[in-house]
């Protein structure tokens, strides 16, 4: 089955402590991204990635790395959390640049305190 | 760069009455548009796309949307909504080649629909 798949899909943590939210695809896509989703803001964009070692960044990078070391992978790394990072988290993968298909994981809700 | 409006943040409705979601957006170059629907605490779903050809779109659960290029929209549409329908509804565009904003989808802010018995 084509899926995205994101761990975890809840985290709490605290101010300063460093976390990495891992996303996997088996669909052998190229095109991978990250954004988070803040009410009355829709999806914002964080970082997206055309390729292994190829990463750039989106609408809200502050706060936050990425990584493509492999192709099914992008784990979203942030070194030092605060609360304004507190949202909900998706990871989307697809075929194409101009993105005629994506598939999105299921979300992580992380929660800075 | 490209940007996308919803008009409504929310849209009340009562059981089996139409109803518009509307969307516009902004674009140098041709784009690919999008209705996803979120299901309370649940990820997105693609309700219907727009590629090219017919500008009128058949999705899922009945949904429809028009592809409006000379006015830059494109609506969302449900003849008779059930209790059901009620999530947020999300409007996306993405670019062709030659875009500022090729390589992303790039989200409207959002519309709950709530659909009252």
């Amino acid at each position: 089955e084509a899926q995205v798949t994101q761990n975890p899909r809840y985290l709490i943590t605290v101010t300063g402590k460093k976390l990495t939210v891992t996303c996997s695809q088996n669909m052998n896509h190229e095109y991978m991204s990250w954004y988070r989703q803040d009410p009355g803001l829709g999806l914002r964009q964080i970082y997206y990635s055309m390729n292994v070692e190829v990463t750039d960044k989106g609408d809200v990078p502050e706060g936050y790395k990425v990584s493509r070391k492999e192709k099914r992978n992008f784990p979203l790394i942030l070194e030092s959390p605060s609360p304004n990072q507190t949202s909900l988290y998706f990871c989307a993968s697809s075929l194409d640049p101009e993105i005629t298909e994506a598939f999105f994981g299921q979300g992580t809700r992380l929660t800075v305190v | 760069a490209q940007s996308v409006t919803q008009l409504d943040s929310q849209v009340p409705v009562f059981e089996e009455a139409p109803v518009e979601l509307r969307c516009n957006y902004s674009s140098s170059v041709s784009v690919y548009l999008f209705w996803y629907v979120q299901y309370p605490n649940q990820g997105l779903q693609l309700l219907l796309k727009y590629l090219s050809g017919s500008t009128l779109v058949k999705g899922i659960n009945g949904f429809e949307a028009e592809f409006n290029k000379s006015q830059t929209s494109f609506h969302l549409r449900k003849p008779s909504v059930h209790i059901s329908d009620t999530a947020e509804y999300f409007c996306a565009v993405s670019e062709s080649a030659g875009g500022t904003s090729y390589g992303k989808l790039t989200f409207g802010q959002g519309t709950i629909l709530t659909v009252h018995p």
